[in-house]
């Protein structure tokens, strides 16, 4: 059973569509992570969220945290090929243990 | 600087045999975690050390799978005896406590197929 559930598990998209990718737990979180990976290559991180209802932008990207602190949400703005990735969400229930969910992997089509 | 450092990238071996994966995590870092990734079931956390010491071994799948960490600059992950089950890329990462974020920094993964 995966602690955190993203949705959806596969996205393709054109080039300049918005996009939003959820990720659901019923465990409440101290902090939660967004990671992307590339092919052949390790996760990365994109951003951290640790208070219930925060929202941090990065570029085109947006994050928020829930306020209960169970759930996330990324959106995408104008999604464009370099975008295209494996999107993860980590869920910290206390200090330096993360669980990763499911998963995304988006594809942008130019 | 050096990120984390894996290996080997790639390893092929037959079943039965024995797998030891290797890691060197960021110079400064107390925290040292194992991952496997599987498509069928995503990034699965393993195990991981504080200051070399195994603090949560409860996602190793079974008794064939082995970790150390014998020094604050290395790590190990041993499969003995190997099964195809095992196949997947097992990822080793490294965070600083206290540090903004506990970001995870991780390295490229090592490609285990087991045939």
């Amino acid at each position: 059973t995966q602690l955190l559930e993203q949705s959806p598990q596969f996205l393709s998209i054109q080039e300049g569509e918005n996009l939003t990718v959820y990720c659901n737990s019923s465990s409440v979180f101290s902090s939660l992570q967004w990671y992307r990976q590339e092919p052949g290559e390790g996760p990365v991180l994109l951003v951290t969220v640790v208070t219930g209802g925060e929202v941090k932008k990065l570029k085109r990207l947006t994050f928020q945290f829930g306020d209960a602190r169970k759930d996330s949400s990324l959106h995408i703005t104008a999604a464009q090929p370099g975008d295209t990735g494996l999107y993860l969400c980590a869920g910290a229930l206390t200090g330096n243990q993360f669980y990763f969910g499911t998963g995304t992997s988006l594809t942008v089509i130019p | 600087d050096a990120g984390v450092i894996q290996s080997p990238r790639h390893e092929v071996t037959e079943m039965g045999q024995e797998v030891t994966l290797r890691c060197k995590p960021i110079s400064g870092h107390d925290y040292l975690f194992w991952y496997r990734q599987t498509m069928m079931r995503g990034l699965e956390l393993l195990i991981y050390f504080n200051n070399n010491v195994p603090i949560d071994d409860s996602g190793m799948p079974e008794d064939r799978f082995s970790a150390k960490m014998p020094n604050a600059s290395f790590s190990t992950l041993k499969i003995q005896p190997s099964e195809p089950r095992d196949s997947a890329v097992y990822f080793c990462a490294s965070s600083l406590s206290g540090s903004s974020g506990n970001t995870i920094y991780f390295g490229e993964g090592s490609w285990l197929t087991v045939v």
